[in-house]
């Protein structure tokens, strides 16, 4: 079963830390782009940050660049977002999801989600 | 950052009934536009991608249109389970970003 778990996410002060991993299993995991989005308690989806299939490319969103890593073992079949300096407005379910090359990397597949809490 | 517009917010129809989604982008995004349907507490679902093609497993009651700018999808027939969601994706540049949402409730 083509599967995508999320874990890492808590309850953190403002100005923390929190390494999020996204565990893959069921297909080639080395062969899809990975992303991470994320969605604030009642609000739409936003997207976060993408890795190549090589982690050879990334990208963020502005409000995250500087604060947030992306990275990702392939040999771990692993993908992971390090997140720094958190505010409350980082405060959301983080999903990651695989990017399918059959389709331009539309994200075909999706975790459950962890949730991450910023408050003092 | 190109913005993504749905319309409506949200929707009242009934069990049978046909049911359309517009959403518009700031400029122009060829056909790279994905719809997804999202269920409270549940993560979203990929139903179209390509503007138009329907994912592997969603019901052909569900399809897509458009190009450049503006696009649409249609439910016909809504069923029980239609009931939720809906956003449009960009994915043609950074960052990537969706439509505000569409939420679909039983009349």
């Amino acid at each position: 079963e083509v599967q995508l778990v999320e874990s890492g996410g808590g309850l953190v002060q403002p100005g923390g830390s929190l390494r999020l991993s996204c565990a893959a299993s069921g297909f080639t995991f080395s062969s899809h782009w990975m992303t991470w989005f994320r969605q604030a308690p009642g609000k739409g989806l936003e997207w976060v940050a993408n890795i190549k299939k090589d982690g050879s490319e990334k990208h963020y969103v502005d409000s995250v660049k500087g604060r947030f890593t992306i990275s990702r073992d392939n040999a771990k079949n692993s993908l992971y977002l390090q997140v720094n300096s958190l505010r409350a407005e980082d405060t959301a379910v983080y999903y990651c999801a695989r990017g399918s090359p059959s389709n331009g990397n539309a994200c075909d597949i999706w975790g459950q989600g962890t949730r991450v809490t910023v408050s003092s | 950052a190109i913005r993504m517009t749905q319309s409506p917010s949200s929707l009242s129809a009934s069990t049978g009934d046909r049911v359309t989604i517009t959403c518009r982008a700031s400029q122009g995004i060829s056909s790279y536009l994905a719809w997804f349907q999202q269920k409270p507490g549940m993560a979203p679902k990929l139903l179209i991608y390509a503007t138009s093609t329907l994912q592997s497993g969603v019901p052909s009651r569900f399809s897509g249109s458009g190009s450049g700018t503006d696009f649409t999808l249609t439910i016909s027939c809504l069923q029980s389970e239609d009931f939720a969601t809906y956003y449009c994706q960009q994915y043609y540049s950074y960052p990537l970003t969706f439509g505000q949402g569409t939420r679909l409730e039983i009349k």
